[in-house]
Formats: structure tokens, sequence, C-alpha cells
């Protein structure tokens, strides 16, 4: 059963913490996003990897948010130093790049107190 | 830049009765990708549909079927026979081909959507 698998699915820290979350994506699948879900933002795309290269991190806070993909099976996002506003469901989802539907993982509750 | 609009932010019918949620979007590209998520308590992300543009048939998953206006940029689902378990967030998204850039997705507010017994 193939699927986005997140870790972790919850992070409580503290303020200034780095937080690390992790993402393996379906085996195939060569596009990579992560999207931050906000009760007031709603769903918004942080980053989007092809072939592991960034193609669009436009919507990512370049001071302390880094989202990198060490190899085809592992994505990361950081946040360093973590603030209360990060506080949100940050979604890792992936694609084959053929046009076709993005498949989401189920999500990492962050909450930064 | 793509923008989608989910205009009812919640909704709720009986069990067994049919309801249609509302998305109109804004683009100048002829053709895209349309899809309907839904997310239930569980925060999982489940596709539920999707309208390439250059079709004219709406597309239809049993009881999810869509009305797909092109010239309208309208692009609504429905939901036939309702069970509980269609009680969930409903999200509404834009996509274009790769070959035209980013191949992301841009989202609408959603639609809670809430089935009573």
């Amino acid at each position: 059963d193939a699927r986005v698998t997140q870790t972790p699915r919850h992070k409580v820290t503290e303020m200034g913490q780095e937080v690390t979350m992790r993402c393996q994506p379906i085996l195939g699948h060569n596009t990579v996003f992560w999207y931050r879900q906000t009760m007031m933002q709603g769903l918004e795309l942080l980053a989007y990897f092809r072939n592991r290269a960034p193609l669009d991190d436009s919507g990512m806070p370049k001071d302390r948010f880094s989202a990198e993909m060490p190899d085809a099976t592992l994505a990361t996002l950081k946040i360093q130093p973590s603030e209360p506003r990060d506080s949100a469901v940050y979604f890792c989802a992936s694609g084959s790049g053929a046009d076709t539907e993005a498949f989401f993982g189920q999500g990492t509750r962050l909450t930064v107190v | 830049a793509q923008t989608v609009t989910q205009s009812q932010p919640e909704m709720s019918v009986q069990e067994a009765e049919t309801v249609t949620l509302s998305c109109t979007y804004d683009t100048s590209e002829s053709n895209y990708y349309l899809f309907w998520y839904k997310q239930p308590p569980s925060r999982q992300m489940i596709l539920v549909i999707r309208q390439e543009a250059y079709k004219q048939q709406n597309a239809t998953e049993n009881r999810f079927s869509v009305n797909f206006q092109k010239a309208a940029k309208s692009f609504s689902l429905k939901i036939s026979d309702s069970q509980l378990g269609d009680t969930a967030m409903y999200f509404c998204a834009f996509m274009k081909p790769a070959i035209q850039g980013a191949q992301k997705l841009v989202f609408g507010q959603g639609t809670r959507l809430t089935i009573n017994p």
C-alpha cells in the first residue's frame, strides 16, 4: 500500500528550538511538495521539488525555514528558530510529475509554545 | 496567479440527501487540472475527483460528480445519497500542467460539510 509517510505526527516545542519534519514520498514519485495548513491562511505551498531540485520555495520564509531532499526517499523541512506563529499542520505530498494529482501524508501537527 | 474561491464556509444536510459544493477559480490558462480533496477529522487529505480542463465530459466517481463550466470558471462537486462518512472539509484545487511551470496545487479555503443522521 503506497503512501506518503511523515514523521513525527505531532511535535510540541519551545520557541527558539529547531524543528525538523521528515517525509518519505511514494516510491517512484519525483515531485515533492510541502504545504502548511492554518485556520487563517488555509493550505499554503511552502516548497516544491522535482527530481530533488527545488523549483519553487517562494512561499517559505527564508530566514528561518529550509527544505531539502538529501535523497529520493527523504525530504526534510526545518525551522530554526521556531516561533509560536509557526504552529500549524505541515503536509508533505508527492506526485509522479506526469500531471497527476498529489498524494498527501497525514501531516505533522506542530505546536510552538 | 491563479486563485480558487469556495464561497460556502459551511454546509449541513441530512443523510441520503444530495449536496452541491461550489468552487470558482481564476486563471488565464487554457489547459489545467481541477481537483476536489476531502479532509476528514483524521486530517488526511484524500483525493475525491479530478477533472482535466480539455475534457468536456464531467468527471464522476461513484456518488461524486462534478459540474465543470469552463467558460464560467466554475467547478462544483455534487455528492449524491450522502453518508455520515462524507462529513469532512472539502477543498477545491487548481493545478497547471507541469510543462507550464511549477506543478503546484492552489487550494480554496474549504467548505466544512456535515452530514446529519
